[in-house]
């Protein structure tokens, strides 16, 4: 595997489900992030993890709980969802901080997460 | 008022015309700008950035940015049809914080 990872590719769940989004790196980096993408709305930053410790969280509701056990991996545990947070959920990784000039972000494939 | 404006199109020109896809912003704090090509089913991958005003030319593709118009600009010369996707433009605010527009969607015509 290359790159980004991103496990599973689709879900559907109802509103009273639990599940979890993976999502694995295989570049070395050190800082990871979790972006939520809805139809005709720009890509929303959700959580950004920087050597494990989570260093932002953009307002996002407490029913998206992120988890980041080491560098490489990152989850999103999902329970009692909305039909509105239907969406792609797009990991993302870059080499963190301390890079010199931009610290480019590369994107997984992307969950596409259906809430019936 | 949104912090990167993008028009979404969709924008449908023929194979090889010359294609201009703008974004406006209104943060003066933003430091790098970038295009992102996302294809159907995939997620976003890097085309080009910049930093300073100016041009910046990779291949078929040049980005320009305006930093006094807070206008930036990606053209894609003798467009092909597998340059078929969403581009969308992104901006840094601070260390990590990527601002996306909402993407324009692109279809070049054989």
């Amino acid at each position: 595997e290359t790159g980004v990872t991103q496990t599973p590719r689709h879900l559907v769940m109802g509103m009273t489900n639990k599940k979890s989004l993976k999502c694995e790196q295989h570049l070395g980096h050190n800082a990871m992030y979790w972006y939520k993408q809805s139809a005709k709305k720009p890509l929303e930053l959700m959580f950004v993890y920087n050597f494990k410790e989570q260093t932002e969280n953009n307002s996002v509701p407490s029913r998206f709980s992120p988890e980041c056990p080491n560098s490489s991996h990152l989850f999103l545990h999902l329970h009692t969802l909305q039909p509105e947070d239907s969406a792609l959920y797009l990991c993302a990784s870059s080499q963190g901080p301390g890079t010199s000039g931009t610290d480019t972000q590369y994107f997984g494939p992307g969950t596409r997460l259906t809430v019936l | 008022q949104k912090e990167v404006e993008q028009d979404p199109g969709p924008l449908s020109v023929p194979e090889g015309a010359i294609v201009s896809l703008n974004c406006t912003y209104s943060n003066s704090a933003f430091q790098y700008f970038m295009w992102y090509r996302q294809y159907s089913r995939k997620g976003p991958e890097l085309l080009m950035y910049t930093y300073s005003s100016g041009n910046k030319e990779d291949g078929r593709f040049t980005a320009q940015v305006d930093k006094s118009s807070k206008y930036i600009s990606l053209f894609i010369r003798d467009s092909q049809p597998s340059d078929s996707a969403t581009y969308l433009c992104a901006m840094i605010r601070g260390a990590q914080k990527l601002v996306f527009g909402q993407g324009t969607r692109l279809t070049i015509n054989p």
